[in-house]
């Protein structure tokens, strides 16, 4: 069971817009920021969002993500091949004292 | 730049001890604001936090974990440790170290490496 929910699955043809969910509660959405990973196959999660909305140094600014109240969202413009890989959610849970990361959300490219 | 790099038994018998090393290079382990965490990731499920320690002495673990898992450290090695107890097939996962920020987010990961718990 994982601390925040997402849908399993996601799909868009090349160029389009997609968007994956992440819906938590109040002791860790809504009280602290979100962060994505992007885990392409057979590799690590890479941090792909910080602070809900933040990118770091190299990751293309068709990535954006958002947040409200107790959810949040990842949204991908421009759809490439290369997106397709497994992303998760995660934020502070306060009553864990640590991170909670949602189950994952398969994008596929079609 | 800074790169984790996970070690130990790839398999564990069941009610053995799991014990992991995470190698940190190109840096110090060291650090008055960051910190290093365990996380492990069963196969085609979410990632699960298993806790984090800083280098000032601080150490937290997952509340569902906690009573056999020990995290520590050895700087002059530039090395993070994992040791997790009575393990079950349960606990077969990837196991990934990474590096956490002030923020609470993981800024770089160790290329995970799999722990199968079988007899």
């Amino acid at each position: 069971q994982s601390v925040l929910t997402q849908p399993p699955s996601a799909s868009g043809t090349p160029g389009q817009r997609v968007t994956i969910s992440c819906s938590g509660s109040s002791s860790n959405i809504g009280s602290n920021s979100v962060n994505w990973y992007q885990q392409l196959p057979g590799t690590a999660p890479k941090l792909l969002i910080h602070r809900n909305n933040q990118r770091p140094s190299g990751v293309p600014d068709r990535f954006s993500g958002s947040k409200s109240g107790t959810s949040a969202s990842l949204a991908i413009s421009g759809l490439q091949s290369a997106d397709e890989a497994d992303y998760y959610c995660a934020a502070w849970d306060d009553n864990l004292n640590g991170p909670g990361f949602g189950g994952g959300t398969k994008l596929t490219v079609l | 730049q800074v790169q984790l790099q996970e070690s130990g038994p790839g398999l564990v018998k069941p009610s053995q001890t799991l014990s992991l090393t995470c190698t940190v290079s190109g840096g110090s382990i060291s650090s008055a604001t960051q910190y290093w965490s365990w996380i492990r990731q069963p196969a085609g499920k979410g990632p699960e936090w298993i806790g984090r320690l800083f280098t000032t002495g601080t150490i937290d673990y997952n509340p569902s974990l906690k009573s056999r898992v020990t995290i520590s450290v050895d700087m002059p090695k530039n090395q993070l440790s994992l040791n997790l107890t009575s393990v079950t097939a349960a606990d077969t996962a990837v196991y990934y170290c990474a590096r956490g920020s002030g923020d609470r987010y993981f800024d770089i990961w160790g290329q995970g490496t799999l722990v199968t718990v079988s007899s």
